[in-house]
């Protein structure tokens, strides 16, 4: 069984930039959430996608945008970067919208400069 | 406005004895608790859950239990050891709306287990 996985590990951007982070999820499951991680705190969730749809969201401003595609791998697309994205962000997979239980995978850790 | 709160950033413990994490939550529709162990370089890791409809869950040395009257729970490691040494996030879910369910996390204990 193939796990979440995460690319790329890490990345440095320089504020204004745009950055596109990927993630597989684990076999078998159609949802996925993403997560920003900071310094000392909590994940804090992003937002959900199941069948390719966004049906869910935390309070994130729109230029954190979002995909899945039919083989339920994600994208998250961050625009115009703010050195408070400065993160890890974290891609979690489950087999359905509705439980709780979240498989995450190892997390993107994006520095903005 | 912390959801979901662990008051003890760290915790120290002898290899063998309880370790006794602690979170309490705020919000009353929260059905679903969990904890995630997490060590450095890695993403969190899944470890027990217990729905709101009970009390007490185990499993192997890991034990979580709730009250829901105190919005409290704690998780019992027994024996602790030194493998257990990482950060322990709580986390909460509720059913939103389009049906997703998010989690909201603490901000984690940093356990460590001394040999």
């Amino acid at each position: 069984e193939t796990g979440v996985t995460q690319s790329p590990t890490h990345l440095i951007k320089t504020r204004g930039q745009q950055v596109t982070l990927r993630c597989s999820s684990q076999s078998g499951h159609n949802t996925v959430s993403w997560y920003q991680q900071a310094l000392g705190q909590g994940p804090q969730f992003i937002f959900q996608y199941y069948r390719e749809e966004e049906n869910g969201r935390g309070n994130f401003p729109p230029r954190f945008s979002g995909l899945q595609f039919p083989n339920y791998s994600s994208e998250l697309n961050v625009n115009a970067l703010e050195l408070d994205d400065s993160a890890l962000y974290l891609c979690a997979s489950k087999a359905a919208a509705n439980t709780g239980e979240l498989f995450f995978g190892e997390g993107s850790r994006l520095t903005v400069l | 406005d912390q959801q979901v709160k662990q008051n003890s950033p760290s915790l120290s413990v002898q290899e063998g004895r309880i370790s006794i994490l602690n979170c309490d939550y705020t919000n009353s529709m929260f059905d679903y608790f969990l904890w995630y162990k997490k060590y450095p370089a890695e993403g969190p890791t899944f470890l027990i859950s217990i729905s709101s409809i009970k009390d007490k869950n185990e499993d192997g040395r890991f034990t979580v239990f709730l009250n829901k009257s105190a919005k409290h729970l704690s998780l019992h490691i027994v024996p602790s050891q030194p493998g257990d040494s990482a950060v322990y996030f709580c986390a909460a879910s509720e059913i939103s709306s389009g049906s997703a369910r998010q989690l909201t996390f603490g901000s984690g204990t940093q356990l460590t287990v001394l040999p």
